[in-house]
């Protein structure tokens, strides 16, 4: 077990819907991330927190929408997304965004759009 | 693109082989790292080894690292079936603003 969870593990959601993704890190660490995993491409980094303030945006669509209320807690707020955002998101912590650090991995939401 | 290249892209091999994969790269960094990934699941970091370092060593896991060339290789010796899932190399590039570069991944099947 890696310390980090993730919930839902399956979504399926229609274009028109609004829903969240969570993640929480037991691991007592300051950085979380949101990253995208599609079918033969790299992993994609979304955005980046430390110490609950965001630190990076990788040109990410303002229909998706994190949150970072503590450095427990990450969420990812879904609305009006496309078919091509289908993948699996996977949520990763570490000790703090610095150069270095390993970084530990929840098992991922497997997000459809329908 | 600064992304690590993993190679080959899929490997097959039995039960007590030895599995060498290999990552390119294309600038300067401060560290390598190898992650596994079990089908469907979050990835698990192996081994973390610093650009002034050569070889490092985990259990039956042995990476290397020349960055004169630019390159990493990960070998897991008397391999397992439960060693089958996908391998990634991550760089941690100077100028990446301490973000991590994952490859594709590499597919290890292994035979029982």
């Amino acid at each position: 077990e890696t310390g980090v969870t993730q919930t839902p593990r399956h979504l399926v959601m229609g274009m028109t819907n609004k829903k969240s993704l969570k993640c929480e890190q037991h691991l007592g660490h300051n950085a979380m991330y949101w990253y995208k995993q599609s079918a033969k491409k790299p992993l994609e980094l979304m955005f980046v927190y430390n110490f609950k303030e965001q630190t990076e945006n990788n040109s990410v669509p303002s229909r998706f929408s994190p949150e970072c209320p503590n450095s427990s807690h990450l969420f990812l707020h879904l609305h009006t997304l496309q078919p091509e955002d289908s993948a699996l998101y996977l949520c990763a912590s570490s000790q703090t965004s610095g150069i270095s650090y390993e970084q530990y991995f929840g098992p991922g939401t497997r997000l459809t759009v329908t | 693109s600064q992304q690590g290249e993993e190679d080959p892209q899929a490997l097959s091999i039995q039960e007590g082989e030895n599995a060498t994969m290999n990552c390119s790269y294309k600038t300067s960094i401060n560290n390598l790292q190898w992650y596994r990934q079990n089908s469907g699941r979050g990835l698990v970091h192996l081994i973390l080894i610093r650009s002034n370092e050569r070889e490092k060593h985990s259990g039956r896991l042995r990476v290397t690292l020349d960055t004169s060339k630019k390159s990493s290789s990960l070998l897991i010796t008397a391999s397992r079936a439960a060693d089958t899932a996908s391998y990634f190399c991550a760089t941690d590039w100077t100028g990446a603003n301490s973000k991590l570069t994952f490859g594709k991944g590499i597919t290890l099947s292994v035979r029982p």
